[in-house]
């Protein structure tokens, strides 16, 4: 059965600061890495896909890296801002059926 | 950009009564999901939905539960007979190519 850890549950950084998030599953057979982004009462809003071949993607401030064999993901988030204070969730999936969800790290960026 | 939109975004209930929660997919995609998170846990799969019939479900997803895609465009999740441990949040998704998860809203589920 997967299981999906991060750590640490939550961070607090002023504002400007370059921080890491990580992920780590017991079953490296996936077909894909999601990292979510959820406000408070909100829904999941989706950051950045990683496909099992890849090692990582970027889109903007945020870099996701992949070591499938060692089972961990993490999300760099750089030059970091109040706006991005904000629930960051893991999830894989080992094919086109279910997401396993971590329990996610609260982020607060302070000003 | 197109969304996964969901409704109603909160419904109360009186436990044994029958809910339909309603979700609308992104128009092109083909895979369909309910997830649900009670309150300070975890989000849980609960079922997913793929050519017209279920194509995985957990162990949450009893005989209480049923999905259906009445028509072209809706993606229903119905419980049949609630109960208090039912409140939660309750997201659908859907995924097209490389089965990049897109979820909606969400909608909150109290059971009294």
């Amino acid at each position: 059965k997967q299981e999906v850890t991060q750590i640490p549950a939550a961070l607090s950084v002023p504002e400007g600061e370059n921080l890491v998030l990580n992920c780590s599953f017991t079953d490296s057979a996936i077909y894909n890495l999601q990292w979510f982004r959820q406000d408070p009462g909100k829904g999941l809003t989706s950051l950045l896909l990683i496909q099992s071949s890849q090692r990582e993607q970027t889109s903007g401030r945020l870099n996701a890296s992949l070591d499938k064999s060692s089972g961990r993901s993490t999300l760099y988030i750089a030059a970091s801002q109040p706006g991005d204070s904000a629930t960051y969730l893991c999830a894989v999936s080992a094919n086109a059926g279910k997401s396993t969800f971590g329990d996610g790290t609260t982020l607060t960026v302070k000003p | 950009e197109p969304e996964v939109t969901q409704t109603p975004s909160h419904q109360v209930t009186q436990m044994g009564q029958e809910v339909i929660l309603r979700c609308v997919p992104i128009s092109n995609h083909l895979y369909f999901y309910w997830y649900r998170q009670i309150l300070g846990q975890k989000v849980e799969f609960l079922v997913s939905f793929y050519n017209n019939e279920i194509s995985e479900k957990s162990e949450i997803f009893d005989d209480q539960f049923s999905v259906e895609r009445p028509d072209g465009s809706n993606f229903t999740l119905k419980i049949r007979s609630t109960k208090l441990e039912d409140s939660a949040m309750y997201f659908c998704a859907s995924s097209g190519d490389f089965y990049e998860q897109y979820f909606g809203p969400g909608t909150r589920l109290t059971v009294t």
